[in-house]
Formats: C-alpha cells, structure tokens, sequence
C-alpha cells in the first residue's frame, strides 16, 4: 500500500530535549516536505526536500532541521524544542514525474506537546 | 510570494444542502489549485485540482471553479452528506514541477449536520 509513516504519532516532551520525528515514504518520491498545523494559521511549509542531499527552507523554518540522506526518508529534527513548537505536524511527498505531478501524499500527522 | 485566503473558517450545513468554500490568491502567476481534505486524526488528502486553462471542474458531488481575472477559487458540494464534514484546505502554485511550492488557505471546518 502507497504510504507515507510517521512516527510517533504523539509525544509530550520537555522545553531543551532534543527528538526527531521519522517519515518515511514507499512511493519512491523526489520530493518531501515537512508543514506545521496550527488553529486558524492552516498548513505552513517547515523544510522540503526535492532529491537526496537537497533541502531548502520554508516558511517556517526557525528551530528545526532537516536531511535527506536516502530517498525514501525525512526526518525532521528539534534541537532545542520549545513551547512554540508544539503543532501537529505533517509529512508529505510527491512524484516529478508523470500526469499527477501536483498531488501531494500526507502521513497521518505527528501530535507534538513541548512542556 | 504567494498568499492564500480562504473563507469561512468554519461551516455549518444540513445533510442535502449545498457547501460553498471560497478562496483568493495574490499571485497572478499561479495556475494549480488543488482542494485538500482532512477527516479527523489523519492527514490531508487531495480530492480535486484545477489549472488556470480550465474554468470548472466537476467530479460527482463535487466541483471547483476558477476566476483567473479576480484571482479567485471555490469549492461547491452538493448534496451533503455526514461524511463530507471534515477540514478543507484550499492551495495554489506556479506549476507542478521540481520547484513549484504549494501555498495553503487557513482551512474550513465543514460540519453536515443530520
């Protein structure tokens, strides 16, 4: 089945302790990309992805970090996470190629709380 | 670079009616729109697109219209049903290639209400 997986779904942390959140997806996508959801703001871009070895910024992207060290996964990694970033956020990817080029495939969320 | 406003933020129909949601954008350049879903505790999912060489589009219930002169954009379902209530993001972009960039709307809770 075409999916993208993140884990873990939920975490409460603490303001400082370091996590990263995995994604994963079996599409064999170019492109990734990480958004943020938060009330009445809607989906904003954190980092994207559009090969391995390639990131760039969004709109979002202060207090996070990306890779892309092979094709298939995105992790998205808070150094120092605090208070503002408790969001629930979203993995997604998308092919280059092909006549569905614009249709962007979302995991399931990943509910952050930082203490 | 791009700005999405989409209005309202939250609406509320009884099963059979129609829903309306509205979006604008700034970039006259933009020619993709995709309309998203999100059903409760999952991710969002694309139900329809359209591009700036088509006016309308329409899949069963539901269509999407585009007004490239107003830079404007709708969602119309009709005939509601209780699993139409979900959020509903609205977006926009240059393309659909390696660099375009999908700009999304704030989001539209829709409730069917029996």
């Amino acid at each position: 089945e075409a999916q993208v997986t993140q884990n873990p779904r939920y975490l409460i942390t603490v303001t400082g302790k370091k996590l990263t959140v995995t994604c994963s997806q079996n599409m064999n996508h170019e492109y990734m990309s990480w958004y943020r959801q938060d009330p009445g703001l809607g989906l904003r871009q954190i980092y994207y992805s559009m090969n391995v070895e390639v990131t760039d910024k969004g709109d979002v992207p202060e207090g996070y970090k990306v890779s892309r060290k092979e094709k298939r996964n995105f992790p998205l990694i808070l150094e120092s996470p605090s208070p503002n970033q408790t969001s629930l956020y979203f993995c997604a990817s998308r092919t280059h190629r092909g006549p569905n080029t614009g249709e962007l495939f979302f995991g399931e969320g990943s509910r952050l709380t930082v203490l | 670079g791009e700005n999405v406003e989409q209005h309202p933020s939250t609406l509320s129909v009884q099963e059979g009616d129609s829903a309306v949601i509205k979006c604008t954008y700034s970039d006259s350049a933009s020619n993709y729109f995709p309309w998203y879903k999100q059903e409760l505790g999952k991710g969002p999912q694309l139900i329809i697109d359209i591009r700036s060489n088509v006016g309308e589009k329409k899949d069963q219930r539901i269509a999407v219209t585009l007004n490239k002169t107003a830079k404007h954009f709708s969602l119309h379902i009709t005939e509601t049903q209780p699993e139409d209530s979900a959020v509903y993001f609205c977006a926009a972009s240059l393309g659909t290639g390696t660099a375009s960039k999908l700009t999304f709307g704030t989001g539209t809770r829709l409730q069917v209400t029996l």
